[in-house]
């Protein structure tokens, strides 16, 4: 059964940088697929941000992009978000995810829980 | 971007009713359309991807169709646990979804 599971500060000041990292457990990101962030907020819904896969291929949305930073550490079986120079329209639920098969890298199959981040 | 746009934002409804969401794409996107269901408080859940390819462990009261720019996700039989949002998604290029569609008890 995969499962992630995010972890990170739940306040961030503005113009920082939010982190956040993705634990994956019940399956190795060695061993394939793209691994996703995407956030939700009140005022945007949901937004892809990126994904990454094993070999620290990134693909992130052109609208974030000279913002974001994802990262994979197969080691620890874990992925990570970097979000700089954040504003209050930032605040969001954050979600890790993996898509639903190797080759549908869009399509998410499995969610962590989310996390609340909130820039203020 | 694709702009995905759902309708309606919210629908009442009560148990054993049909209910049909529709989603159209700015611009065609052939089949790649997910649909995917949020309870509060929750992280979506896949439905149908693909359009019509109903995910595994889903029930088969839900059924999606459409290609192109317009697409449809209908619920044949509304169930209590069926009150949720829903949102499509499409996977065509950048993904983006829609602003999602509340279901509600009538």
């Amino acid at each position: 059964q995969v499962q992630l599971q995010e972890s990170g500060p739940g306040l961030v000041k503005p113009s920082e940088t939010l982190s956040l990292t993705c634990g994956v457990s019940g399956y190795s990101i060695n061993s394939g697929y793209y691994w996703g962030w995407i956030r939700q907020s009140p005022g945007k819904g949901l937004e892809w941000i990126g994904s990454i896969n094993r070999s620290g291929i990134t693909y992130y949305n052109p609208s974030l992009k000279s913002r974001v930073t994802i990262s994979v550490d197969t080691s620890k079986n874990q992925f990570s978000l970097n979000l700089s120079s954040v504003t209050a329209a930032d605040t969001a639920v954050y979600y890790c995810a993996r898509p639903r098969t190797s080759s549908t890298y869009y399509v998410f199959e499995y969610w962590g829980q989310g996390t609340l981040v909130t820039v203020s | 971007d694709i702009q995905m746009t759902q309708s309606p934002s919210s629908l009442s409804a009560s148990i054993g009713d049909r209910v049909t969401i529709t989603c159209r794409a700015s611009q065609s996107i052939t089949s790649y359309l997910n649909w995917y269901q949020q309870k509060p408080g929750k992280a979506p859940k896949l439905l149908i991807y693909t359009a019509s390819s109903l995910q595994s462990g889903v029930p088969s009261r839900f059924s999606g169709s459409g290609s192109g720019t317009d697409f449809t996700l209908t619920i044949s039989s509304l169930q209590p646990e069926d009150f949720a949002t829903y949102y499509c998604q499409q996977s065509y290029s950048t993904p983006t979804f829609g602003g999602g569609t509340k279901v509600e008890i009538k």
